[in-house]
């Protein structure tokens, strides 16, 4: 696709529920992130792969948190029993290889644990 | 810790008028500094990226402008406009580690009043 894309856009979920959220990047990216914004907050990083290299979860907040990235295109975002603060939009970035290059934004996935 | 801080929090300004937004940062080295727009409820979209040798460089009526000695860049917007309501951030990219993992502002949100 033209973009990187992210579904669902919207997700709302009982509390202690898993949830997915998918990542399409943008055709031949190697890099991709995964950020978590909260209502009026910056973006905070949970997860990077680039290419085959393990990717740097340093980012992720909990072990009921994981990502997947299969082939080195699409991507998951796992929450395992969501809770409240898991409340956020998570959005989906992807890079070509070259550092220096655009990263490009998903509009994002909306979620609401309630 | 490498940061990343923005001010003012907020602004409002007249539509036509100039407005400059700040940003200091402690990443250090750093590959790259970026300039984002957010509208409310889309992903970031790039306006402008420098390494660390330039300092300055435009997208149409954004200027950025870096002063890698002292860890500072600046974004003027000339001649504002109502589209131009919106969060802007500050992202800087480190150098080495390898992860090239960008560090995020908390944005300066923006209100362009008619």
């Amino acid at each position: 696709g033209a973009g990187v894309s992210q579904s669902p856009s919207n997700k709302v979920t009982e509390k202690g529920k898993d949830v997915e959220l998918r990542c399409d990047p943008i055709s031949g990216h190697t890099a991709l992130y995964w950020y978590r914004q909260s209502l009026g907050q910056g973006l905070e990083f949970l997860i990077y792969f680039q290419g085959n290299s393990a990717p740097d979860k340093s980012g992720l907040p909990s072990d009921r948190f994981s990502a997947e990235r299969t082939g080195g295109s699409v991507s998951t975002l796992t929450i395992q029993r969501t809770q409240q603060e898991d409340s956020a939009v998570y959005l989906c970035a992807s890079r070509d290889t070259f550092p220096g290059n655009t990263i490009y934004f998903g509009e994002g996935s909306w979620l609401t644990v309630v | 810790k490498n940061q990343v801080e923005q001010s003012p929090q907020s602004l409002i300004i007249l539509e036509g008028k100039n407005c400059t937004l700040q940003c200091n940062y402690t990443v250090s080295p750093f590959s790259n500094l970026r300039w984002y727009k957010q509208d409310t409820g889309r992903g970031p979209v790039s306006l402008t990226i420098m390494t660390f040798s330039e300092n300055t460089k435009s997208n149409g009526r954004y200027t950025a402008t870096l002063d890698a000695d002292t860890k500072q860049s600046s974004l003027h917007i000339t001649a504002s406009q109502l589209s131009d309501s919106a969060s802007y951030i500050c992202v800087v990219v480190p150098l080495g580690g390898g992860s090239y993992i960008p560090t995020f502002g908390r944005g300066t949100s923006l209100i362009v009043h008619p």
